[in-house]
C-alpha cells in the first residue's frame, strides 16, 4: 500500500543552523509534492510545491529537493529561527483530481 | 488568515449524536476538501467537492457525509458519533481542484470532542 514516512521524532536544532527534514514514500508515483507548515491547533499552511520533473525549488530561506529515484524529498530551512518552530508536513498527489495524501509530519524545534 | 472560515470552532457532544460542521471557502475557490486530524493518525483526507459535485473520496466513513451548496459553502455531517471520532476537522479550498499543484488553503479547523 502507499506509504509516506516522515521522521516522527522531533528535530531540535540550534538557531542559525540549517534544518533538514525528510519525506520518504513507497508504492507511489506522485506528480508533485508539497510541504506545509502547521502550528499547534491551527490549519496547515502551504509553503512550497515541487513537480516530478523538478529537482530543486527555493523560496527565500526554504529549499526543497525531489528525488523520484530515491523516492525522497528533503526540506531545508537555512539560517533557522525560533519562529520556524512548528510541525512540517509533506503531501503527495498523483495528479488529476487532487487526491492528496499527507505525511504525519516532523516537529521542528529551533533553540535560541 | 487563509480566507477559509469554519464554524463552530469547538464542539462537544455525546456518543450517538449527530453534528454538522460548516465551511466557507476563499472567495473565488470552487473546490472544498475535508480532512480529519487526530493525534495518532495525522491528516486524513475525507472528501473533495468541486463546484457542487463530489470529486474525490478518501477514508470517509459511511456515518459521515458532506455536500457543497450552490453558494460553494460546504457542510460535513457526522452521525452516530463514537469516541474515536474526536479530532480536529479541517476544511481546505482551492481554485479549481483539478489543476496539478493547485494550492490548498486550510481553515482554522473545528475541534470535535465526543464524550
Amino acid at each position: 500500500s502507499q506509504k509516506i514516512e516522515q521522521n516522527s521524532e522531533a528535530l531540535n536544532i540550534q538557531e542559525g543552523k540549517t534544518a533538514t527534514l525528510t519525506c520518504n514514500y513507497t508504492n507511489y508515483s506522485p506528480a508533485y509534492l508539497q510541504w506545509y507548515r502547521q502550528d499547534p491547533g491551527r490549519g496547515p499552511v502551504f509553503l512550497l510545491l515541487i513537480r516530478e520533473n523538478e529537482k530543486e525549488k527555493r523560496k527565500e530561506r526554504l529549499k526543497v529537493t525531489f528525488d523520484t529515484t530515491l523516492k525522497q524529498s528533503l526540506f531545508h530551512i537555512t539560517a533557522s529561527q525560533p519562529a520556524d518552530s512548528a510541525t512540517y508536513l509533506c503531501a503527495l498527489a498523483a495528479g488529476g483530481y487532487q487526491k492528496v495524501t499527507f505525511g504525519t509530519g516532523t516537529k521542528l524545534q529551533v533553540i535560541p | 488568515d487563509s480566507g477559509v472560515t469554519q464554524t463552530p470552532k469547538h464542539l462537544i457532544t455525546a456518543t450517538g449524536q449527530r453534528v454538522t460542521l460548516r465551511c466557507s471557502p476563499r472567495s473565488g475557490d470552487l473546490s472544498v476538501y475535508w480532512y480529519q486530524q487526530s493525534l495518532d493518525q495525522g491528516l486524513q483526507f475525507l472528501i473533495q467537492y468541486y463546484n457542487g459535485e463530489e470529486r474525490a473520496k478518501g477514508n470517509i466513513l459511511e456515518r459521515f457525509s458532506a455536500q457543497q451548496f450552490p453558494d460553494l459553502h460546504s457542510e460535513l455531517n457526522l452521525s452516530s458519533l463514537e469516541l474515536g471520532d474526536s479530532a480536529l476537522y479541517f476544511c481546505a479550498s482551492s481554485v479549481t481542484g483539478t489543476h496539478v499543484g493547485d494550492t490548498q488553503y486550510f481553515g482554522p479547523g473545528t475541534r470535535l470532542t465526543v464524550l
